[in-house]
């Protein structure tokens, strides 16, 4: 089946380190996005992984993959107020339909 | 990275009435349009797949009748809500792939609030 889980929040301070975790059903990903959503506004690619990679990383984002457990996790270094937002784990299956997980709200405190 | 224009970003109109929303990929052909639907506090809901020139193809629970797609050309979709009603209010997003793109870029969205 198609199904993509995240948890809802994540509240950390400013300075320190997010993790936002994801798992997914469909053994056939070719692709893993997470996306970030600021209020009011569409949704922003921040990175993508493809199913064959571990790891990768841009900046102060690192992306994980587990693709046995199918768990990916984005990490975000030095969180920053600007950070607040809704981030978003997707994944491509067939090569084509875009599932996106419920979001995870992230509240950086300063 | 590319530009996808999603007007208007937001609409408020009478129950029984037509909205439609449209999306352009500014600066490349958007060879497949997708359409979403947001529910507050929800993940986006995959409405309908487009691809220039065919016939959208809607998801699951998704009616055809009221949520109307149409891709004409490579770098404009529009999704018409028919004869709207209250619980129609959303928050309406599309996104845009070019040819052998892993990449799908979004619009801003369109909040429609149906009164």
């Amino acid at each position: 089946g198609e199904d993509v889980e995240q948890s809802l929040f994540l509240s950390v301070r400013e300075g320190d380190s997010s993790v936002i975790n994801c798992t997914y059903t469909d053994s056939s990903s070719t692709y893993l996005y997470w996306y970030k959503q600021e209020p009011g506004a569409g949704l922003q690619l921040l990175t993508y992984i493809f199913s064959n990679m571990d790891m990768k990383q841009d900046q102060r984002l690192t992306v994980l993959l587990n693709k046995k457990d199918k768990h990916l996790s984005l990490r975000i270094a030095d969180t920053q107020t600007g950070d607040s937002a809704i981030y978003f784990c997707a994944e491509m299956i067939g090569g084509f339909k875009t599932i996106f997980g419920a979001g995870t709200r992230l509240f950086v405190k300063a | 990275g590319a530009v996808v224009s999603q007007h208007p970003s937001r609409v408020i109109c009478k129950s029984g009435t037509s909205v439609k929303i449209e999306c352009r990929s500014l600066d490349f052909q958007a060879t497949t349009m997708f359409w979403y639907r947001q529910f507050p506090k929800k993940s986006l809901m995959l409405m309908a797949t487009s691809n220039e020139g065919s016939k959208a193809t809607y998801e699951q629970g998704v009616e055809k009748d009221k949520f109307l797609i149409n891709h004409a050309s490579l770098t404009l979709s529009t999704l018409t809500v028919t004869s709207a009603h209250p619980e129609d209010s959303s928050f309406y997003i599309c996104s845009a792939r070019g040819e052998g793109n892993t990449e799908a870029f979004f619009g801003q969205g369109t909040r429609l609030t149906v009164v």
